[in-house]
């Protein structure tokens, strides 16, 4: 089956660690992003990533960080620095250029502790 | 980037015709219009996408007038499991591998 898959669903940190998410697609995809949502809010673009080794910021960047060595890898770094990292992640991937819509995988909840 | 406005929650019941508006007035000429269903803690699920006119898939209708600056998801004949967020989403070919969403309307279908 084709998709995206987010690994894993919930992930545990303590405070000053910092933690990656995994985010992998078989699409073939060109676009990759990730997203926060917070409880009850609409989602927010962390980064993004046109193609291999390639990545932009998004609106909410700070403490976070991302690579994209492969085309079907786009993981997320929450690093220290993040100062309210709970929230729940999910990734997208979508085909390059035109309108096509995004696939999303199915998330990962991430809670500080 | 064109901003998107939508209502931030809507109430229905089981059966009814729902429409959701979403406004675009900055929309540019290689736009689309796209809307999403989110269920709690799950990804979103892409719905249907327009340019103009209306479109039409197996779920919901969309419609465009000609001016584009606004556009309505119509939900026929709801049922409890429509109960989600629904998120209006403006880009396109040039603009949009920076797609932004904005806070979505939550709607709510009562029995």
């Amino acid at each position: 089956d084709g998709g995206i898959t987010q690994s894993p669903k919930y992930l545990f940190r303590k405070e000053g660690q910092n933690v990656t998410l995994s985010c992998e697609q078989n699409l073939n995809h060109d676009a990759m992003y990730w997203y926060r949502q917070d409880p009850g809010q609409g989602l927010r673009l962390i980064y993004y990533s046109q193609i291999v080794n390639d990545f932009q910021k998004g609106d909410i960047a700070e403490g976070y960080s991302v690579s994209r060595e492969k085309k079907e890898s786009f993981p997320l770094t929450v690093t220290s620095a993040q100062k309210n990292p709970t929230a729940f992640y999910l990734c997208a991937s979508r085909p390059s250029g035109g309108a096509d819509e995004q696939f999303f995988g199915p998330g990962t909840r991430l809670t500080v502790l | 980037l064109a901003k998107t406005t939508q209502p931030i929650s809507m109430d229905s019941y089981e059966g009814q015709e729902v429409n959701i508006t979403c406004s675009h007035n900055n929309i540019a000429t290689n736009d689309y219009i796209t809307w999403y269903q989110q269920f709690p803690s799950q990804g979103p699920r892409f719905i249907i996408q327009g340019y103009k006119t209306k479109v039409t898939n197996e779920v919901a209708s969309l419609f465009i007038p000609a001016d584009r600056k606004s556009s309505t998801l119509s939900l026929p004949r709801v049922s409890l499991s429509d109960t989600a967020v629904y998120y209006c989403l403006v880009g396109g070919r040039d603009s949009s591998y920076k797609l932004i969403f904005g806070s979505g309307t939550r709607l709510l279908v009562r029995p």
